[in-house]
């Protein structure tokens, strides 16, 4: 039942390892989001995406790969692991105009890169 | 650009005060919307309340209390007799409806502590 899902919800590894996470959201919504929540518990918006097309790439590295098979799944791979990753990814979807309907957001996938 | 400024990093009051949270945000354009997000120790970001740029009436639901400026640009939240419960941080955000992005604009971010 649960509307966003994310999946795991806790990742640890270790520096230069590739890892994925993943995303799926069950309301039928059209555009699904990848936020990053640093140490100090700043939330920023990394990438969207609105059925399968990618709309929204903020200046994050390369070693960021979103990909969205179908509108319910927005995965997020990253290479090469650095210290600086290490973060809580939330995954949120909506219908747009998102500000017409609000957003859902996943519950978090906390990342540990040692 | 879009900005939203939350000053208060930290505020700790003891259960039963009344707590305001204040939310500054700049843009440039005359549509948009306001949110505002809790995030209590479990750490999943909770919703609270949506309110859009043309509607200014203030919202009450329950202890929690909204006061939405378009004049000072600010849209501060109000929590009336605190509770250990309300132990969170809280987010304000922003989101422009140009560009149909969906893209949200959080600030800081307020940690609250309610001591009992």
């Amino acid at each position: 039942d649960t509307a966003v899902s994310q999946t795991p919800k806790y990742l640890v590894t270790q520096m230069g390892n590739d890892k994925s996470i993943k995303c799926e959201q069950n309301l039928g919504h059209d555009t699904m989001y990848w936020y990053k929540q640093d140490s100090k518990k700043f939330l920023k918006i990394m990438f969207s995406y609105n059925n399968k097309e990618l709309i929204i790439n903020e200046t994050v590295p390369n070693r960021f790969s979103p990909k969205s098979p179908d509108k319910a799944h927005l995965n997020l791979h990253i290479n090469s692991l650095e210290l600086g990753d290490s973060a809580v990814y939330f995954c949120a979807s909506s219908r747009l105009p998102s500000t017409n309907y609000g957003y859902t957001f996943g519950s978090g996938t906390r990342l540990t890169v040692v | 650009a879009q900005k939203v400024t939350q000053a208060q990093t930290e505020i700790s009051v003891v259960e039963k005060e009344d707590v305001t949270l204040d939310c500054v945000y700049e843009t440039r354009d005359t549509t948009y919307y306001l949110f505002w997000y809790k995030q209590p120790p479990s750490g999943e970001l909770v919703f609270l309340i949506r309110r859009n740029s043309f509607d200014e009436q203030n919202e009450i639901s329950g202890r929690y209390s909204w006061n939405f400026q378009k004049s000072t640009s600010s849209f501060n939240f109000t929590i009336t007799a605190s509770q250990v419960v309300d132990s969170a941080v809280y987010f304000c955000a922003l989101s422009e409806v140009s560009g149909n992005t969906g893209k949200l604009i959080f600030g800081q971010g307020t940690t609250l502590q309610v001591k009992p």
